[in-house]
């Protein structure tokens, strides 16, 4: 079984469109990641959330809204589209977020959007 | 100055070869440092974590330098399959943990 899982995994859409990402994570953790990984690989966070609270919103615009009905599950909703919102979009968890030490992040295999 | 910095690569490298990559971080205060592997088109990976005293995972060496401010990673007798792009993180606690991904050196081992 499939540890994070995102769907869709490749998404084209038009300039100004809505849409949605699903993330899914079945290890029982707390803490829930969005990356984005633009077209020179920069993998940059842009949201944190553990147990449901956001925790990290880091300068990304009101355009993506993260939500997370439960500790499993971590969409992603991004309205009126641009074309610089094309990039590879992950999910990751971790166990726990705070503390002194570092949790290994499980990452999703990622969404491709491709913004006309 | 960017919190974590590598040099992109690609490295090309023999089958067999030694090759090495450093990252460096720009905050003294980072506390945890690790290796990921992200393959083309694929998510990352942890590969390993970074310890002070080093550690060593078979083919695999890494070298914390507090100093310095700089980990490496040293892979030796290459493989085809490492071919790959390799992720320095660093992490900062602050209340939560705040978690730097450096841009990976992609490293192409040749037969």
């Amino acid at each position: 079984d499939t540890a994070v899982s995102q769907t869709p995994k490749y998404l084209v859409t038009q300039m100004g469109n809505d849409k949605s990402i699903k993330c899914e994570q079945n290890l029982g953790h707390d803490t829930m990641y969005w990356y984005k990984q633009d077209s020179k690989k920069f993998l940059k966070i842009m949201f944190s959330y553990n147990n449901k609270e956001l925790i990290i919103n880091e300068t990304v615009p009101n355009r993506f809204s993260p939500k997370s009905p439960d500790k499993a599950h971590l969409n992603l909703h991004i309205n009126s589209l641009e074309l610089g919102d094309s990039a590879v979009y992950f999910c990751a968890s971790s166990q726990r977020l705070a503390g002194p030490s570092y949790n290994e992040q499980f990452f999703g295999p990622g969404t491709r959007l491709t913004v006309l | 100055r960017k919190e974590v910095e590598q040099d992109p690569g690609p490295f090309n490298v023999p089958e067999g070869a030694t090759v090495a990559f450093n990252c460096t971080y720009s905050n003294s205060a980072s506390q945890s440092f690790f290796w990921y592997r992200q393959d083309c088109r694929k998510e990352p990976k942890l590969l390993m974590s970074v310890y002070s005293s080093g550690n060593e995972d078979g083919r695999f060496t890494a070298q914390l330098n507090r100093a310095s401010q700089y980990i490496s990673l040293l892979i030796r007798d290459s493989k085809l399959s490492d071919s790959a792009t390799y992720l320095c993180v660093v992490t900062l606690s602050g209340g939560y943990q705040k978690v730097t991904f450096g841009t990976g050196t992609k490293l192409q081992v040749i037969p």
